[in-house]
């Protein structure tokens, strides 16, 4: 079983700043790698899907990189409705089974 | 757009099974996947497990033995069934989609649905 892990757990920076979040996977996957923002009171956003795939809507300063173990969601200049909590996600490919990190708070 | 909506008690108690059903509307509920997730209070997101129009299913094996998924396509809607609850499953329950390729996983999920375990 894949387990991930996100660093670091809380991340504090200002708008406008950059924002760099790891996600490591206890062992080489697939590039079913998915990253997600949720704030209080809402379900998840999909932002990145397949390791480095912006979602519909997704704006442009988030972007995803990374393949085998390590991967990295990256927030090129912070704006104030980006502070929230991330996830990294993976999936296998059959049957599908999904794994969650257990997720980076980015505050202000 | 396509929306999920999930449905279902608010309270269970002890020892009870607590059920929930995700009615989809805006599409089919045939070709994609269909999960539920959930979260505790101040906790983070635990898959629980998957379902597809053909009834193939796979569940999270931490809960496989306490988990029943079900679909309905004729009413658009799939459901999950937890059974010997206890008040570590209290938390935000949520339906998701998963529409397979290219983007192999959850793109629209439900506003979720708080259940409580108590007596």
């Amino acid at each position: 079983e894949v387990v991930l892990t996100q660093s670091p757990a809380t991340l504090s920076l200002s708008p406008g700043e950059r924002a760099t979040l790891s996600c490591r996977a206890s062992q080489s996957i697939s590039a079913y790698l998915a990253w997600y923002q949720q704030k209080p009171g809402q379900a998840p956003r999909l932002l990145i899907f397949d390791a480095s795939n912006r979602a519909t809507g997704i704006p442009a300063r988030f972007s995803g990189s990374g393949s085998g173990t390590d991967f990295t969601l990256t927030i090129s200049s912070l704006e104030p409705e980006d502070f929230a909590v991330y996830y990294c996600q993976q999936r296998s490919i059959w049957p599908p089974r999904y794994t969650f990190g257990q997720g980076t708070k980015l505050e202000i | 757009q396509v929306q999920l909506h999930e449905s279902g008690p608010g309270l269970v108690k002890p020892s009870e099974t607590l059920s929930l059903t995700c009615t989809v509307s805006g599409d089919a509920i045939n070709d994609y996947y269909w999960s539920w997730v959930r979260q505790p209070p101040g906790k983070g997101l635990e898959w629980i497990g998957y379902i597809d129009y053909r009834r193939n299913t796979n569940c999270n094996p931490s809960l496989k033995s306490r988990v029943t998924m079900s679909v309905d396509t004729s009413k658009n809607q799939f459901s999950l069934k937890l059974t010997s609850v206890t008040a570590a499953d209290t938390a935000v329950y949520y339906c998701a989609r998963d529409p397979g390729l290219p983007v192999n996983t959850f793109d629209i999920w439900g506003q979720g649905t708080m259940v409580t375990v108590s007596s």
